[in-house]
């Protein structure tokens, strides 16, 4: 089965408002982890990696938080605007040489 | 100026033929990757390509094969197609292993 989940399939919020989408993963082997921003009808899209090395990492109103002890990673969107409507996936690089594994995916609808 | 460029974008056709996608990059990447989406939108990795290397995930049916006529380009060739191929497919590439992968807008699939 998988080793990359996420906590809730659907994440509703106001624009303007803070999100946090987070993810769980099981494989202590996992060294490096990425998140991806799917809009309908296109690819993923990166947004934002982090290494195991790291707690934290920001972007442009983009934090992406890691708990090794708990194996759990999220993704904070600030201030959230129409455009972040989309599909969020957490993906995980065991160090292998496979690619990616992705958890489920989250969707977050922004609210007008 | 597309980084990861995908053909064609739909393809529909008839159980039992033989069908190609295409995939092309310009980033100057190492490895390609191709991966299924499910009607849940799930991704799962099929194949990895490095370097005239190519990595299979075991559940991928022998029916798929993977063809590189350069770096550039990662094809999938798909023989026999049956319903249960209907999908989306992404091919993605990246630097070398274990980095960011970055992904083309994907090819839907529609066996009848």
């Amino acid at each position: 089965g998988e080793s990359v989940g996420l906590h809730l399939p659907t994440l509703s919020v106001q624009e303007g408002d803070n999100s946090i989408i987070n993810c769980a993963y099981s494989n202590s082997a996992s060294d490096y982890f990425i998140w991806y921003k799917q809009e309908s009808g296109k690819g993923p899209q990166f947004i934002i990696d982090i290494r195991s090395n790291m707690d934290k990492r920001q972007g442009q109103r983009v934090t992406v938080l890691l708990n090794k002890t708990v194996k759990h990673l999220s993704l904070q969107i600030a201030a959230t605007q129409p455009g972040d409507s989309a599909v969020y996936f957490c993906a995980e690089n065991r160090g292998g040489a496979d690619g990616l594994t992705f958890g489920k995916g989250t969707h977050l609808i922004i609210q007008p | 100026d597309t980084a990861v460029s995908q053909t064609p974008k739909y393809l529909v056709t008839q159980m039992g033929n033989d069908k190609s996608i295409k995939c092309e990059q310009n980033l100057g990447h190492d490895t390609m990757y191709w991966y299924k989406q499910d009607s849940k939108k799930f991704l799962k990795i099929m194949f990895s390509y490095n370097n005239k290397e190519l990595i299979i995930n075991e559940t991928v049916p022998n029916r798929f094969s993977p063809k590189s006529p350069d770096k550039a380009h990662l094809n999938l060739h798909i023989n026999s197609l049956e319903l249960g191929d209907s999908a989306v497919y992404f091919c993605a590439s990246s630097p070398m292993r274990r980095e960011t992968q970055y992904f083309g807008p994907g090819t839907r699939l529609l066996v009848l």
